[in-house]
């Protein structure tokens, strides 16, 4: 099976401007969530979807923005962009079905994100 | 919250030695897990324990869990330079919440 695809890889953006980022759960995987990663705050979620419903919600602004495709494929948006955005953004999958049980999380790559 | 914390921050060890990194959490949990990240790319699972188990084993990995402190423990016996990364112990509830990541363990294995 193919592992969790994120694009693109690298990303440079201004200030103000707006980005989207692409993941591609594994096959079979419905549950997809998102993860802002930086030297200084660590992981922080920032949302969740499982068939096409957002699940959960990290504690970030309105500018964060995210949805999920029937196909159960994902994008984040960040609108206005802001320096402190600069991170590593990183797509996790999951077989979760609904019920609370013991999965793991499947990583992507990330897409390390910089405003400048 | 469910933060989870991870002391130390950064170890450095020589290669054959062991490694220990603990992690604690503050609420009830359905299961811990431990994930490893090497510089810059994503998370891979190491392990996972449920909340009615206190010890586990993979591989070189032992993992315990003590639920009446709310705290874990990452051992990696005889240590090698692969296992260089970060480590990171994740919790999740009882009611599908979302995955809390601590803050990392900087593992340093030197040849």
């Amino acid at each position: 099976k193919a592992g969790v695809t994120q694009t693109p890889r690298y990303l440079i953006k201004t200030r103000g401007q707006q980005v989207t980022l692409s993941c591609s759960p594994i096959s079979g995987h419905r549950s997809v969530s998102w993860y802002q990663q930086t030297p200084g705050q660590g992981l922080q979620f920032l949302f969740e979807y499982f068939s096409e419903t957002q699940r959960n919600k990290g504690n970030f602004p309105g500018r964060f923005s995210g949805r999920q495709f029937s196909n159960s494929r994902s994008e984040m948006n960040v609108s206005t962009l802001e320096l402190g955005d600069s991170a590593l953004y990183l797509c996790a999958s999951s077989p979760w079905t609904g019920v609370a049980t013991n999965e793991k999380l499947f990583f992507g790559s990330g897409t390390q994100l910089s405003v400048l | 919250s469910q933060q989870g914390e991870e002391d130390p921050q950064a170890l450095s060890i020589q290669e054959g030695e062991n490694a220990t990194m603990n992690c604690s959490y503050k609420t009830s949990i359905n299961n811990l897990q431990w994930y490893r990240q090497n510089s810059g790319r994503g998370l891979v699972h190491l392990i996972l324990i449920r909340s009615n188990e206190r010890e586990k084993h993979s591989g070189r990995l032992r993992v315990t869990l003590d639920t009446s402190k709310k705290s874990s423990s990452l051992l990696i016996t005889a240590s090698r330079a692969a296992d260089t990364a970060s480590y990171f112990c994740a919790t999740r509830g009882n009611y599908g919440q979302n995955f809390v990541f601590g803050p990392g363990t900087r593992l340093s294995v030197l040849p």
